[in-house]
């Protein structure tokens, strides 16, 4: 069965340094991908997700994930973190042309922002 | 465009009891997904609502059940509650129900369900 894991439930950097968010998955086979994002009290955001193509991809608020499937990897990264940038985030999976039922989601990874 | 938006927002309920929770969708969009978050089993599928009928259902017990009404708005039941039911509930609403990841869900703030 597909699983997605994500090293580091909680990662800390300072404000201005690289972030970068650990994601692997199991599919041999490339699925769609995807990162989410949960600040305090609010529900999941969509960041990114890639689907075909370019396997650089760009998302809101200054984040990227490179899809690289020698390695079944979908790590999200950031130049230069801000203290907004601190909450949990998701990665996902889902096999092409199936159903939400099917989207797993990883077990998430906290970041905090030091000043 | 208003967002998904959730009642209530946050309950406290003793075991056995029971609980509806609601979740209306953006305007327009027709499916509406609901999701178990706990630190423990993270985020878990529930099930999914299109046009008033159950599309797809995730591995819970029956004590969970839910519903969609013609606007699309939905409500989920959890009877019998246990303190395992303790969690928050996602609901996420998207246009469609095809398959494909262009068919973005968006999310409500959740309901935060505490069961003493």
């Amino acid at each position: 069965a597909q699983s997605v894991t994500q090293l580091g439930s909680h990662v800390s950097v300072s404000e201005g340094a690289l972030v970068l968010l650990r994601c692997n998955y199991s599919s041999s086979v490339p699925p769609y991908l995807f990162w989410y994002v949960q600040y305090p009290n609010q529900g999941l955001q969509l960041l990114l997700k890639y689907t075909t193509g370019a396997t650089l991809v760009k998302g809101i608020n200054g984040f990227e994930a490179e899809f690289k499937k020698s390695e079944t990897s979908f790590h999200l990264t950031k130049p230069s973190a801000h203290m907004s940038d601190a909450a949990e985030y998701f990665c996902a999976v889902s096999d092409r042309g199936t159903s939400y039922d099917k989207v797993i989601f990883g077990p998430g990874t906290s970041l905090s922002v030091i000043p | 465009k208003a967002g998904v938006t959730q009642t209530p927002r946050y309950l406290i309920k003793t075991r056995g009891q029971q609980v509806t929770l609601s979740c209306s969708p953006i305007s327009g969009h027709r499916s509406v997904s609901w999701y178990q978050q706990t630190p423990g089993q993270g985020l878990q599928f529930l099930f999914e609502y299109f046009s008033e009928t159950q599309r797809n259902k995730g591995n819970f017990p029956g004590r969970f059940s839910g519903r969609q009404f013609s606007n699309s708005r939905s409500e989920m039941n959890v009877s019998t509650l246990e303190l395992g039911d303790s969690a928050l509930y996602l609901c996420a609403s998207s246009l469609h129900r095809d398959r494909g990841p262009y068919n973005e869900q968006f999310f409500g703030p959740g309901t935060r369900l505490t069961v003493l």
